[in-house]
């Protein structure tokens, strides 16, 4: 599976766009970016994933680069409960193993 | 519709102590893992099952051992447990593309 790279932190003003980056220029032609959170001692939780078309639903939006190598995950309007881990991950579907790096601490303030 | 429940929540366990945790799924998923999370890292997979009656190696199998004898319930037992098996576990299950996780079991070892 491709490693991914994502800065340790970030912060984001309440309502605001959060724009989480990640960088997985290694990553194949099968296998998928998903992005998961995890909101402080609790279990992570899945919020969007994508091949290589943008995708959206109710919780954000997954913007991935024509050549796959880095995508952004968009919170449009954070709120002081998206503070949380994020983690970017590309694994093949139905490869079922997930690989979970450090990643992103967002802190979103009020 | 529970989702994904772990028992116990807690457990403190003297070095060379065996116990069992129970990871139980009401979503018939095939597909069910557990995994470690230590202060500050992200989680690591101890073992998986991709049926009922399988097992399989994660990234970090030793000193744990699995069962799945029935679709809904994954075990993970400490034979002999040691410090170095202080952590949060997690237990997730998946039937294709996201994985839903429990909440968790912090088992300190003294």
């Amino acid at each position: 599976d491709a490693k991914t790279t994502q800065p340790p932190s970030m912060d984001c003003a309440e309502g605001r766009a959060a724009n989480l980056p990640c960088n997985h220029s290694t990553i194949s032609g099968n296998e998928y970016v998903y992005w998961y959170r995890q909101i402080h001692s609790q279990g992570p939780q899945y919020i969007i994933h994508g091949l290589k078309n943008n995708e959206t639903n109710e919780m954000a939006s997954l913007i991935i680069t024509e050549d796959r190598k880095s995508s952004t995950l968009i919170l449009p309007h954070a709120t002081l409960r998206d503070t949380a881990v994020y983690y970017c991950i590309v694994y093949m579907e139905y490869g079922n193993k997930l690989v979970f790096g450090a990643g992103t601490i967002l802190r979103v303030k009020s | 519709n529970a989702g994904v429940t772990q028992t116990p929540k807690f457990r403190v366990l003297k070095t060379g102590q065996s116990m069992t945790l129970l990871c139980a799924q009401d979503m018939n998923h095939e597909y069910m893992y557990w995994y470690r999370q230590d202060p500050g890292m992200g989680l690591r997979l101890i073992h998986y099952s991709v049926g009922e009656g399988t097992t399989a190696k994660g990234e970090v199998p030793d000193g744990y051992n699995v069962s799945r004898l029935k679709k809904q319930n994954f075990l993970l037992g400490l034979e002999s447990a040691a410090p170095s098996q202080t952590s949060v576990y997690f237990c997730a299950s998946s039937q294709s593309n996201e994985q839903y996780f429990g909440p968790g079991t912090r088992l300190t070892v003294t």
